[in-house]
């Protein structure tokens, strides 16, 4: 599975839009990319996860650029409840979970 | 609703012990995961089912066993022979695509040695 490489924080206020990076440059053509959050003493919550194309749901959006070495979760109107840590994962068969990006939304 | 149960929520173990964690699921979902997390670290695999009656070896498998006799269920035993056993226990669920489909976790069980 390929390795990624995330900021270790971050922060946002809250009503404003989050972008988190997420690099990947050694991503192989099957392999996808999802992005989990886990709010501490939680399970982790999937979010959104795409291939090629870009993704968008009720909870954010994934832009994965043309050559899949990076991407970007987009929280667009992030609140006081977004803050969690954020995983960026390259999946073929089987998650492989870094440290992932600590977000903090401020009032 | 739908969703993953893990029981019980915290757990001690004295030493010496084998304990189990129960996992059960009403996904529907045909394969089930075992992760283990340590404080400030990521999720590390320990073992997979993609179907009843057989599993397979994760990252860490040493010291720990599962069973999948039935597909909503897939119980870990921590054995004796894991020597640091304390950490937070996930256990998660996906559809069999295993690239393509999301897996969907539990609210964990911690596990602490007295």
């Amino acid at each position: 599975d390929a390795k990624t490489t995330q900021p270790p924080s971050m922060d946002c206020a809250e009503g404003r839009a989050a972008n988190l990076p997420c690099n990947h440059s050694t991503i192989s053509g099957n392999e996808y990319v999802y992005w989990y959050r886990q709010i501490h003493s939680q399970g982790p919550q999937y979010i959104i996860h795409g291939l090629k194309n870009n993704e968008t749901n009720e909870m954010a959006s994934l832009i994965i650029t043309e050559d899949r070495k990076s991407s970007t979760l987009i929280l667009p109107h992030a609140t006081l409840r977004d803050t969690a840590v954020y995983y960026c994962i390259v999946k073929a068969e089987k998650l492989v979970f870094g440290k992932g990006t600590k977000l903090t939304v401020n009032p | 609703d739908g969703g993953i149960t893990q029981s019980p929520k915290y757990l001690f173990r004295k030493e010496g012990q084998n304990v189990t964690l129960s996992c059960e699921q009403n996904l529907n979902h045909d394969a089930m995961y075992w992760y283990r997390q340590d404080p400030g670290q990521g999720l590390r695999l320990i073992y997979y089912s993609q179907i009843v009656n057989d599993f397979q070896k994760g990252d860490i498998a040493e010291g720990y066993s599962v069973s999948r006799e039935k597909k909503e269920s897939f119980p870990l035993t921590v054995t004796s022979a894991q020597k640091n056993p304390t950490a937070f226990y996930l256990c998660a669920s996906s559809k069999i695509d295993l690239r393509a489909q999301p897996q969907h976790f539990g609210d964990g069980t911690r596990l602490s040695i007295l």
